[in-house]
């Protein structure tokens, strides 16, 4: 069975500072990840997906994508308090079958 | 956005008990997913439908079952609940390129 393991389990940063955060599949079928955020209590929302490796930017965000090694990453630049949340990465392979599998997630506080 | 319903919100049930969740989509989205999310497990597929009548195996569906009656409405069933199965459960539904939009979860007690 496919695995997603995220690091670090959680992530404290200054406001301000830059949130690394990591995500790695086991599956070398995988070809494609997304990040979702969730603010406690409330339901995740995609917030970026990669599908070609390289590297994405929207606004504070950014994701690299390593196909080879199957990792993704989000930083974010400029963190706010309001970027405290649950960060987690899915994947999924180019099947057809649209099955997806999370990490458990990197919890990330922003302290003003 | 895409909408996702989900009911109840909350619900208490004591094991052996019958539960029904439900999940209903506006969108008419083919694709509807069931997940627990718990505490170090994020978020795991219990089971995932395509279309009304279909039903697929996700990675945690012991105890569950699931009916996809329409294209709209989605339900997990646990006909014999277990402490085991205390969890949050969330209901997505997969719209353009593979975003999933999830609904406002169902939290259940199993006694």
């Amino acid at each position: 069975q496919q695995k997603v393991q995220q690091s670090p389990e959680s992530l404290i940063v200054p406001e301000g500072g830059m949130a690394s955060l990591n995500c790695t599949s086991s599956d070398r079928n995988v070809d494609y990840f997304w990040w979702y955020r969730q603010h406690s209590g409330k339901s995740p929302k995609m917030l970026m997906s990669i599908f070609s490796n390289g590297e994405k930017e929207e606004g504070r965000f950014t994701v690299h994508l390593n196909k080879a090694s199957l990792h993704t990453s989000l930083h974010i630049r400029d963190s706010q308090p309001s970027d405290s949340a649950l960060y987690l990465c899915a994947a999924s392979r180019n099947t057809g079958n649209y099955k997806y599998v999370f990490g458990a997630g990197t919890r990330l506080k922003v302290i003003a | 956005e895409a909408a996702v319903t989900q009911s109840p919100r909350n619900k208490v049930t004591v094991t052996g008990g019958n539960v029904t969740l439900s999940c209903r989509q506006t969108n008419s989205h083919n694709y509807m997913y069931w997940y627990r999310q718990d505490t170090g497990h994020g978020l795991r597929l219990i089971h995932y439908s395509y279309g009304a009548g279909n039903l697929q195996i996700g990675d945690v569906p012991d105890g569950y079952k699931a009916t996809r009656t329409t294209q709209e409405d989605f339900f997990l069933l646990l006909e014999l609940a277990s402490p085991s199965q205390t969890s949050l459960y969330f209901c997505a539904s997969r719209g353009n390129q593979d975003t999933q939009y999830f609904g406002p979860g169902t939290r259940l007690l199993v006694l």
